[in-house]
């Protein structure tokens, strides 16, 4: 059965310091999204994608962030200064286009942890 | 800004009972409602999507209902089986398809 992917599956890095987090989102898919989970707090929205282009994105998302599909398969997260606050579950999902976004199943891949020090 | 909220937060059961839980959301606006369920170290796993007031899912030993008027959703475990121990996750969805989430249920099911 197809699946999201995400690597890598844990990441530290310290702060100030740009990563990449990535995905391959399933193949015939065509919205793309980031979400992220701080620990004890709920998962919540970064930013949607489709068609080459941001579609939605949340106050958290900054000039911080980016996302890039750069090729047919993956899809990435850049944060370009990481900060202490940016530490979470970082989750990639997919939903194909129906038509009816908003009860299009999005499916999820295992999640990055991030950690900044 | 919608606010989805999850009760109880955790929840202890033996084998064999039977379970269940409630994901309230603003009844304004609504367009979906999502349930997951996410074991440690695994990618969520999508449940169900439903939209119609009155909706009921089942899959398996799990079901799901609907009331988008009082705005609640109830999920339903019979016969709780130590691997159904996880979280289960609730949201809902703007008409632009951002998922908001609830703050999960987690469920230990002792054999």
């Amino acid at each position: 059965e197809p699946e999201v992917t995400q690597t890598p599956s844990h990441q530290v890095t310290q702060m100030g310091q740009e990563v990449i987090l990535r995905c391959v989102p399933i193949s015939n898919h065509l919205y793309f999204y980031w979400y992220r989970q701080i620990l004890g707090q709920k998962v919540e929205f970064l930013v949607s994608f489709y068609n080459n282009e941001i579609s939605e994105k949340s106050e958290i998302f900054d000039d911080q962030f980016s996302v890039e599909r750069p090729d047919g398969s993956n899809f990435t997260l850049k944060i370009r200064s990481t900060k202490l606050e940016d530490s979470a579950m970082y989750f990639c999902a997919s939903s194909f286009d129906s038509g009816r976004g908003f009860s299009d199943t999005q499916y999820f891949g295992p999640g990055t942890r991030l950690t900044v020090l | 800004i919608l606010n989805v909220e999850q009760s109880p937060q955790s929840l202890h059961v033996q084998e064999g009972d039977s379970t269940n839980f409630t994901c309230s959301f603003p009844s304004s606006n609504f367009y979906a409602l999502h349930w997951y369920r996410w074991e440690t170290a695994k990618s969520p796993e999508a449940l169900f999507v439903m939209t119609l007031n009155g909706d009921e899912k089942k899959k398996g030993r799990i079901s799901a209902t609907l009331n988008t008027k009082e705005g609640y959703s109830y999920l339903y475990i019979k016969g709780s089986q130590p691997e159904d121990s996880a979280t289960y996750l609730c949201a809902s969805s703007s008409n632009t398809g951002k998922l908001i989430f609830g703050q999960g249920t987690t469920l230990q099911v002792k054999p």
